[in-house]
């Protein structure tokens, strides 16, 4: 089974702070994305990144920023975490092409921003 | 990628079939059908995808209607671990990667 992992399931931090969000995939996917998911907006594509230094801003980049400096790890940053950034952060990944079929989910990350 | 429309919400007995509609009018040649579910408090979870032709597999059946404009998710036997939000999603086969995820349905399985 592909395994898709996030450093934490929840996590509490406080306005100003720099924040790593980590994700990590075992089935040597070069596809991996960054989600959030909000009460009533569905989930909005941050970035992706379809190779190994390689990314792609999505629907909402505006304060972050992303690094994939090994295929199997993509890591979510929030420069300066704001109130705004409160939210349920998910990873993906899937395999070529492109991830035209399944993407794989973690179990997502739940950020509070204080 | 076109929009897709679905119910907010829908319950469906224990053991019964869950019958699950999406309207996508706007659907062009090159775009799929895909639908995703999430359970609470996890990921989503990919289900099926097809483009015009029905398809099955060990989760579900997906029915498209011959003009495209909408499709089913069929889950035969609903249990109680289907509760979960259904999203359809359409997107092609070239372009952007990322899905668009919209609001979806609830499904709710009642024993």
């Amino acid at each position: 089974d592909v395994k898709v992992t996030q450093s934490s399931r929840y996590l509490v931090k406080r306005t100003g702070e720099k924040v790593f969000l980590e994700c990590v995939q075992d089935m040597d996917h070069e596809n991996m994305f960054w989600y959030r998911q909000d009460p009533g907006l569905g989930l909005r594509l941050i970035y992706f990144s379809y190779d190994v230094k390689m990314k792609e801003k999505g629907d909402i980049p505006e304060g972050y920023s992303v690094s994939r400096e090994k295929k199997e790890r993509f890591s979510l940053i929030l420069e300066s975490a704001s109130t705004n950034q409160t939210s349920m952060y998910l990873c993906a990944s899937s395999p070529p092409p492109a991830g035209f079929y399944e993407q794989y989910f973690g179990p997502g990350t739940r950020l509070t921003v204080t | 990628d076109a929009k897709t429309t679905q119910p907010p919400s829908m319950d469906c007995a224990e053991g019964r079939a869950a019958n699950l509609p999406c309207n996508h009018s706007t659907i062009s040649g090159n775009e799929y059908v895909y639908w995703y579910r999430q359970i609470h408090s996890q990921g989503p979870q990919y289900i099926i995808h097809g483009l015009k032709n029905n398809e099955t597999n060990e989760m579900a059946s997906l029915i498209i209607t011959e003009d495209r404009k909408s499709s089913t998710l069929i889950l035969p036997h609903a249990t109680l671990r289907d509760t979960a939000v259904y999203y359809c999603i359409v997107r092609a086969s070239t372009g952007a990667n990322n899905l668009f995820f919209g609001t979806g349905t609830r499904l709710t399985v009642i024993p």
